[in-house]
C-alpha cells in the first residue's frame, strides 16, 4: 500500500504568520506532488504542482520537495484568514495516472 | 485549467435504487477519474475512465456497483446502484490535463449523495 500522511491538524496561526505544512509519502518513484486546498462543502482546488526536488514559489505558497528524504510541504507566507481549509497532499507514483491523497491537514488561521 | 460541470449536484435516494452522475468537461481530455469522498475522510479513487476502453477500478471498487461510461472526450458517467446508507459520500470526477510526467489533476464541484 503506498502511503500518503500528513498530520491532520488542526493547525493553528495567527493573521500574518508563515503556516507549514508537511506530508511524506511512501513510494520512492513517486514522481509527481500535488497540494490541494478544500474548503467545507467545496471539492478540492490545485493550488500547487512540484516534479523536482527544491522550492517552487507561486505568490505567497512555497511547495518544498526532497526525493531523498520522501517529503514535500506547502509553506503559506502571511497566512490570512481565509487560508483557513484543509490542505490534501497527492502523490502520484511512476507507475500510474491517478492521484494517492492523504487525509488532509487542517488550517486555521486566527485574525 | 478545465471548467468542470457535474449533475446532479446533490441528491436524496432510498436505498436499493441507482443514481447516475454526469461529468461534463469543456474541452477533449484523454483521462477523466472518478473519486469518493465519504464523510470526513480524505478522496479514495473508484476508477479511472480513458475515451475507447473499459474503465480501470481500484481495489474495492467493482463494475457491478459502480458501472462507468465515456463515451466521449467531454462527457463521462458514474453510476453507483444498489445504494445502501454505507455509499453516501461526495462524488467527484476529476480530468488530466498536460504532458505526462508533469500533468495535473482539476475537479469537478461534486456530488453529495445521501441514502436513507
Amino acid at each position: 500500500q503506498k502511503e500518503v500522511e500528513q498530520n491532520s491538524g488542526p493547525l493553528s496561526v495567527p493573521e500574518g504568520a508563515i503556516a507549514s505544512l508537511n506530508c511524506t509519502y511512501s513510494d520512492r518513484v513517486s514522481q509527481s506532488f500535488f497540494w490541494y486546498r478544500q474548503y467545507s462543502g467545496k471539492s478540492p482546488e490545485l493550488i500547487m504542482s512540484i516534479y523536482s526536488n527544491g522550492d517552487k514559489e507561486d505568490g505567497r505558497f512555497t511547495a518544498q520537495l526532497n526525493k531523498a528524504s520522501q517529503y514535500v510541504s506547502l509553506l503559506i507566507r502571511d497566512s490570512q484568514p481565509s487560508d483557513s481549509a484543509t490542505y490534501l497532499c497527492a502523490v502520484i507514483s511512476n507507475s500510474g495516472y491517478a492521484l494517492n491523497f492523504g487525509k488532509g491537514t487542517s488550517l486555521l488561521v486566527t485574525p | 485549467s478545465a471548467v468542470i460541470s457535474q449533475k446532479p449536484s446533490r441528491d436524496i435516494c432510498q436505498r436499493g435504487t441507482s443514481l447516475t452522475i454526469q461529468c461534463q468537461v469543456d474541452s477533449q481530455v484523454t483521462m477523466m477519474f472518478w473519486y469518493r469522498q465519504q464523510p470526513g475522510q480524505s478522496l479514495t479513487l473508484i476508477a479511472t475512465a480513458n475515451q475507447g476502453s473499459e474503465a480501470t477500478y481500484e481495489s474495492g471498487f467493482v463494475i457491478d456497483k459502480f458501472p462507468i461510461s465515456r463515451p466521449n472526450l467531454t462527457f463521462s458517467t458514474l453510476t453507483v446502484s444498489n445504494m445502501s446508507p454505507e455509499d453516501s459520500s461526495i462524488y467527484l470526477c476529476s480530468v488530466a490535463l498536460g504532458p505526462k510526467g508533469s500533468y495535473e489533476q482539476y475537479f469537478g464541484p461534486g456530488t453529495r449523495l445521501t441514502v436513507t
